[in-house]
């Protein structure tokens, strides 16, 4: 079981409104990750970190901004949630070992709904 | 374009028979694949991650292979069980970069009726 957390759970919230989804980990990993992912289609890379104070936009656009200031939060902010936001957003961190072989850690994920 | 497919979009088994899962991906330069369980409403979950020089990796009932010939995987599962309802997703990474980055397929979704 990874040590990775994500809350809420599940947040259904009204348009315009600015949220924050909470990803924690204790597992020391100093790269982190922010996933979107549509029912039936597959994760897309929303934004990424190397460490902290490090922060890199993913291959899928997103409106969302991060922020890596302790290396065990990577929180994801939606200034004014649009219906369009709705989706599940998946938190995952990993650690620095030798090569591309390092494995990814899911977090449960929160499934947003924007009404 | 670095892509990976996955067949078939979905499958029902019986609890107790086998099953395989493929995936052909076109992501180069390859670095690893991996195959990830992903339970309704949670995050995936590794099950084998393969470098260019392995061709098959087991876990428990989970047996993975990968031809990096023809750029091909596949996910055999044995005596099914219930709790493998899942959805079975392909990664393939790259090393173009310093971040290794994944490539998801859309993955398959298994049933397994009593």
């Amino acid at each position: 079981e990874a040590d990775i957390y994500q809350t809420p759970r599940y947040l259904v919230i009204g348009t315009g409104k600015k949220i924050t989804l909470e990803c924690s980990q204790t597992m020391g990993h100093d790269k982190m990750y922010w996933y979107q992912q549509d029912p039936g289609m597959e994760l897309h890379l929303i934004h990424y970190s190397y460490g902290v104070n490090s922060t890199e936009k993913g291959d899928l656009s997103s409106e969302s901004t991060v922020s890596r200031i302790r290396t065990e939060h990577f929180p994801l902010t939606l200034e004014s949630a649009r219906p369009s936001h709705t989706s599940q957003y998946l938190c995952a961190s990993s650690g620095t070992g030798g090569g591309h072989t390092y494995e990814q850690y899911f977090g449960p994920g929160t499934r947003l709904t924007v009404t | 374009k670095n892509q990976v497919e996955q067949s078939p979009q979905s499958l029902i088994i019986l609890e107790g028979k086998n099953c395989t899962l493929q995936c052909n991906y076109t992501v180069s330069p390859f670095s690893n694949l991996r195959w990830y369980k992903q339970d309704t409403g949670r995050g995936p979950v590794s099950l084998t991650i393969m470098t260019f020089s392995e061709n098959t990796k087991s876990n428990g009932r989970y047996t993975a292979t990968l031809d990096a010939d023809t750029k091909q995987s596949s996910l055999h599962i044995t005596a099914s069980q219930l709790s493998d309802s899942a959805s079975y997703i392909c990664v393939v990474s790259d090393r173009g970069s310093t971040l290794g980055r994944l490539y998801f397929g859309r993955g398959t979704q298994l049933t397994v009726w009593p």
